[in-house]
């Protein structure tokens, strides 16, 4: 089956922690995105793809960072320097931008 | 500025009634409109998209979605409405190729039994 995967499904962080959101996708597709939805507010863009080692800032990129080493892969970090990461984390792909976004289940971040 | 609005914060139905939720664009020439559904704790998933033709647009689980160029609309409709149709619907547009995609708000449907 083609599609999206994100691991985990829950993750707890640490004061002062970084921790790192997987999303994989065998879709062959070559754009992929990382959304924050917060209850109420939609969904925020923080960083997107459009190929392999190449990326840039969404709406709100501050205390996150990206890579995209694989075609199928594009793993988010929290940073320690995002004061707020409880939120509800969507990866998403797509042929190229512009195109129709398939979405991963998501990954719950929480704060300790 | 380029945005998407709906309206409706959240909507009840009485389970079986008919159902249109709202969706306006800003500007602009024909974009590309899309609605997703999501339910609690999950991702979005692709109900319909409108990229040209046929104005009337059909998707699954039985919805279907007009663009209406003159109110800049895309409203998503379903005739009789099923407990599994609670959630959350957002709209989203493109407004060139090769652009970002713009989510709206979002409209939760709550079902009355």
């Amino acid at each position: 089956d083609g599609g999206i995967t994100q691991s985990p499904k829950y993750l707890f962080r640490k004061e002062g922690q970084n921790v790192t959101l997987s999303c994989e996708q065998n879709l062959n597709h070559d754009a992929m995105y990382w959304y924050r939805q917060d209850p109420g507010q939609g969904l925020r863009l923080i960083y997107y793809s459009q190929i392999v080692n190449d990326f840039q800032k969404g709406d709100i990129a501050e205390g996150y960072s990206v890579s995209r080493e694989k075609k199928e892969s594009f793993p988010l970090t929290v940073t320690s320097a995002q004061k707020n990461p409880t939120a509800f984390y969507l990866c998403a792909s797509s042929i190229g931008r512009g195109e129709t976004q398939y979405f991963g289940p998501g990954t719950r971040l929480l704060v300790l | 500025a380029q945005s998407v609005t709906q309206p409706d914060i959240h909507i009840t139905v009485s389970e079986g009634a008919s159902l249109e939720l709202r969706c306006n664009y800003s500007y602009g020439a024909t974009p590309y409109l899309f609605w997703y559904v999501q339910s609690p704790g999950q991702g979005l998933q692709l109900l319909l998209k409108y990229f040209s033709g046929d104005t009337l647009v059909q998707g699954i689980k039985g919805f279907e979605a007009e663009f209406k160029r003159s109110q800049s609309s895309f409203n998503l409709r379903k005739p009789s409405v099923h407990w599994s149709d609670a959630a959350e619907y957002f709209c989203a547009v493109v407004y060139s190729s090769a652009s970002k995609i713009i989510f709206g708000s979002g409209t939760r449907l709550s079902i009355r039994p």
